[in-house]
């Protein structure tokens, strides 16, 4: 059964802690997202991997970390230095980034809460 | 620089009644754009893309968008509404310039179905 996979489904941070979100896909896509959600504002992209070990920010990567190790794998690493952590957290992928809207389109993983306590 | 409008936060329709969703794009290049729903606490889901293949697109459970170029607009309708479309909803326009595939959402369409 392919898709995207995200854990846990809801996460819990205390102030000062590094927490770190999975982001797991079976779709043979080369590409990944990280988006957080805010109520009001739609989605807004953390950071994005177009191939494996290669990474670029988003509009609000501030405070996040990232990395490409595997192809099927893309942990979104939330860092004290993020001063307003509490949202939720979508992953995507896409079979590529070309110039044809067959490769991309994204596809989304269920989404992590994050809250801070 | 490329950026969605949707018209309405919020739409309140009754089962069986037709939606409208309004969504105004704007992009310096040939757009892809898309329509999601989400409902509450859950990922996205496609509902309908546009790739420049034809204006009128049909996506799932009965809903469609047209692309009007002249007007900039990407609305989504359904002919009847059922109460399974209570959802949120978010029109993306596709940027592939310079590298990288990146979406810009719209703030999204809280749509009410009431008996």
């Amino acid at each position: 059964d392919g898709g995207i996979t995200q854990s846990p489904k809801y996460l819990f941070r205390k102030e000062g802690q590094n927490v770190t979100l999975s982001c797991e896909q079976n779709l043979n896509h080369d590409a990944m997202y990280w988006y957080r959600q805010d109520p009001g504002q739609g989605l807004r992209l953390i950071y994005y991997s177009q191939i494996v070990n290669d990474f670029q920010k988003g509009d609000i990567a501030e405070g996040y970390s990232v990395s490409r190790e595997k192809k099927e794998s893309f942990p979104l690493t939330v860092t004290s230095a993020q001063k307003n952590p509490t949202a939720f957290y979508l992953c995507a992928s896409s079979p590529g980034t070309s110039g044809s809207a067959q490769y991309n389109e994204q596809f989304f993983g269920p989404g992590t809460r994050l809250t801070v306590l | 620089a490329q950026s969605v409008t949707q018209l309405d936060s919020h739409v309140s329709v009754s089962e069986g009644t037709p939606v409208l969703l309004r969504c105004n794009y704007s992009s310096s290049y040939s757009p892809s754009l898309f329509w999601y729903v989400q409902h509450p606490n859950k990922g996205l889901q496609l509902l309908l893309k546009y790739t420049s293949a034809a204006t009128l697109v049909k996506g799932i459970n009965g809903f469609e968008a047209e692309f009007k170029k002249s007007e900039t607009s990407f609305h989504l309708t359904k002919p009847s509404a059922h109460m399974s479309d209570a959802a949120e909803y978010f029109c993306v326009v596709s940027d592939l310039t310079g590298g990288g595939n990146k979406l810009t959402f719209g703030t999204g369409t809280q749509l009410k179905v009431e008996l």
